[in-house]
């Protein structure tokens, strides 16, 4: 089965710090997405993509940029971090009708 | 933009009982999927159904894409139902997977 790997899963960083969340799949899939999930909220698309250096604006990109590097990996940057960005990210990939998602990146903004 | 818009918002339910959650999506462009998510955990799919009617196990999900509806039934429910079913859709002309705001089911012993 494929897999998602995120890292790191759980991060503390000050208001205005430089954060990167990483995302790799090991099965080549084409799409892959960055999501945030906060309580009321389900998962909100920040970014997607269909391939590597490809990028696509999801419906919550203010302060987040992202990165297809290759077709395994993809990274979500927070260049100044605000403490609204606190949340749940997850990344997750797919190819066809089946979607494969990582365990998550808790992310903590003091 | 894309709206998915899922009802209840929770649901308590006592073991064996049915549980009937609904999504309405805005775009008929889509491919709709249901999905779980055990508390605190991460999501696994559970059904694919761009229309129709589709089951696997206890599951049975029934799409009317041009009502813009779908409809997730779980039978004889048990406590490790318990968590968050999301239903998504995929925009076939964008590639953007967009997700409603969830169910929260608790199933009581």
């Amino acid at each position: 089965e494929a897999a998602v790997t995120q890292s790191p899963r759980n991060k503390v960083t000050v208001t205005g710090g430089n954060v990167t969340l990483s995302c790799r799949q090991t099965n080549s899939h084409n799409y892959m997405y960055w999501y945030r999930q906060d309580t009321g909220h389900g998962l909100r698309l920040i970014h997607y993509s269909y391939g590597a250096g490809n990028l696509q604006i999801g419906d919550v990109p203010d302060g987040y940029k992202a990165t297809r590097t290759t077709q395994e990996d993809f990274f979500l940057l927070l260049e100044l971090a605000s403490p609204s960005q606190t949340s749940l990210y997850f990344c997750a990939s797919s190819v066809g009708n089946t979607l494969y998602f990582g365990e998550g990146s808790r992310l903590i903004v003091v | 933009g894309q709206q998915v818009q899922q009802s209840p918002a929770s649901l308590v339910l006592q073991e064996g009982e049915n549980a009937e959650l609904q999504c309405n999506f805005s775009s008929t462009a889509t491919r709709l999927q249901w999905f779980y998510q055990r508390p605190g955990g991460s999501l696994v799919s559970l059904l694919y159904n761009p229309s129709g009617t589709k089951h696997t196990g206890r599951l049975t999900s029934t799409t009317v894409t041009k009502e813009r509806r779908s409809s997730l039934h779980i039978s004889s429910s048990q406590t490790t139902d318990s968590g968050t079913y999301f239903c998504a859709i995929y925009n076939t002309n964008t590639g953007k997977l967009t997700f409603g705001d969830g169910t929260v089911l608790t199933v009581k012993p």
